[in-house]
């Protein structure tokens, strides 16, 4: 079945590293998205990982995906007040242009 | 490129009365999504679109149509209100590129109010 799973709420302080976890069900996910939400805002497509790779980097972000597990963590260093939001994962499988979405991670970033 | 837009952005309506929501993407995107929003409960697909004049049902489709009409318009209808579909709705659009990738483009959302 198809499940994405995520913590719903983190709280780190300005300049700490954070990471947030996510854990999805289907084998079949190609590529694995994370996506930064704002306050009143609409989903903004932050990074993505194909299903090949272990990790990405992409400037202060970080990918990590462990097949094997399932897991995937996104790790945000330095992180900023700016960073304050909620942040989803999604899986997209190969058969399928949907995404699947998870609940969301609240980010708090603490000055 | 405005990207993804939609109208309106808030909205109070009482229980039974009908709205549309629109959403233009222009980006010359193949697939429309229309999702809800609610409290820890992530986006629910409502409805989505894979070319112009086709709509397919998602996950929560009950109580909402779509059409499809034009390749940049999604339209969203609730004919009869029911306090349960008060939520966020966004719209989304995406297409599939080269390396199979099919990224979601997302609007800025419109905040629904059934009293």
């Amino acid at each position: 079945g198809e499940d994405v799973e995520q913590s719903l709420f983190l709280s780190v302080r300005e300049g700490d590293s954070s990471v947030i976890n996510c854990t999805y069900t289907d084998s079949s996910s190609t590529y694995l998205y994370w996506y930064k939400q704002e306050p009143g805002a609409g989903l903004q497509l932050l990074t993505y990982i194909f299903s090949n790779m272990d990790m990405k980097q992409d400037q202060r972000l970080t990918v990590l995906l462990n097949k094997k597990d399932k897991h995937l963590s996104l790790r945000i260093a330095d992180t900023q007040t700016g960073d304050s939001a909620i942040y989803f994962c999604a899986e997209r499988m190969d058969s399928s242009y949907k995404l699947i979405f998870g609940s969301g991670t609240r980010l708090l970033v603490r000055p | 490129n405005a990207g993804v837009t939609q109208t309106p952005k808030f909205r109070v309506l009482k229980t039974g009365q009908s709205m549309t929501l629109l959403c233009a993407q222009d980006m010359n995107h193949e697939y429309m999504y229309w999702y809800r929003q609610d409290p820890g409960m992530g986006l629910r697909l409502i409805h989505y679109s894979v070319g112009e004049g086709t709509t397919a049902k998602g996950e929560v489709p009950d109580g909402y149509n779509v059409s499809r009409l034009k390749k940049q318009n999604f339209l969203l209808g609730l004919e009869s209100a029911a306090p349960s579909q008060t939520s966020v709705y966004f719209c989304a659009s995406s297409f599939l590129s080269g390396q199979g990738r099919h990224e979601q483009y997302f609007g800025p959302g419109t905040r629904l109010t059934v009293t």
